[in-house]
């Protein structure tokens, strides 16, 4: 069965504590993994598309990277703004099916 | 603004009823994608439309039907509510299949 998992499900953070989070899959054959950013209460908000393994993507303290079988998430000199839900999902190969992680709840203190 | 539109905002109804949520997709994105998302639960994947065509199909109840119409806005038909069915749901539209799906802000139902 195709399942995606990310770890850890919360992570508390002090301003400035750089740190990563992971996002596993299990699947028939990856066309493309995706990370969003959720607030709550609100739409997921896209951030980055990977689409082969070493590939890396970045946005100001955030960074993606791509292996066979995972993903991580890295936050550099997080700030209390990045706290949020930090969700991943993978496209399977030969379908649009889009199936999402349970997310991260990240929480930056200043 | 992610350019996907959804209405309500917010649906409270009692248990029994039936409702219909609507999804306006980014202008010249041909898919649509519905998911709901529980209290403190992640997204679940609802089903999925392709220019008008049922495109996947996800853990949908029975009771709960959805479509896609010429204009490309879709609809999501939730009876026979439950308490359970109290969520966000979420529509999300997309363009070329390798792209990034873009999320409206949800339609918070509530049952009562």
């Amino acid at each position: 069965e195709d399942q995606v998992t990310q770890s850890p499900e919360a992570l508390r953070l002090q301003e400035g504590e750089s740190s990563s989070l992971n996002c596993s899959y299990t699947v028939s054959g990856l066309r493309g993994l995706f990370w969003y950013r959720q607030d709550p209460g609100k739409g997921p908000e896209f951030l980055f598309t990977l689409y082969s393994a070493g590939e890396e993507k970045e946005k100001e303290r955030l960074k993606a990277t791509l292996t066979k079988k995972e993903s991580f998430l890295h936050i550099t000199a997080p700030k209390p703004e990045d706290s949020a839900t930090y969700l991943c999902a993978v496209q399977l190969r030969n379908t649009d099916k889009l199936i999402f992680g349970t997310g991260t709840r990240l929480q930056v203190f200043p | 603004d992610s350019g996907v539109t959804q209405t309500p905002k917010h649906l409270i109804t009692a248990t029994g009823q039936r409702v219909t949520l609507r999804c306006s997709p980014r202008s010249g994105d041909l898919s649509v994608y519905w998911y709901q998302q529980s209290l403190d639960q992640g997204l679940q994947f609802l089903i999925q439309y392709y220019n008008g065509e049922e495109r996947a199909k996800g853990n949908i109840l029975e009771r709960f039907s959805a479509q896609q119409f010429p204009d490309l806005h879709s609809e999501l038909n939730l009876s026979s509510l439950e308490l359970g069915d109290s969520a966000l749901y979420f529509c999300a539209s997309r363009g070329a299949m390798n792209t990034e799906a873009f999320f409206g802000q949800g339609t918070r139902l509530t049952v009562v």
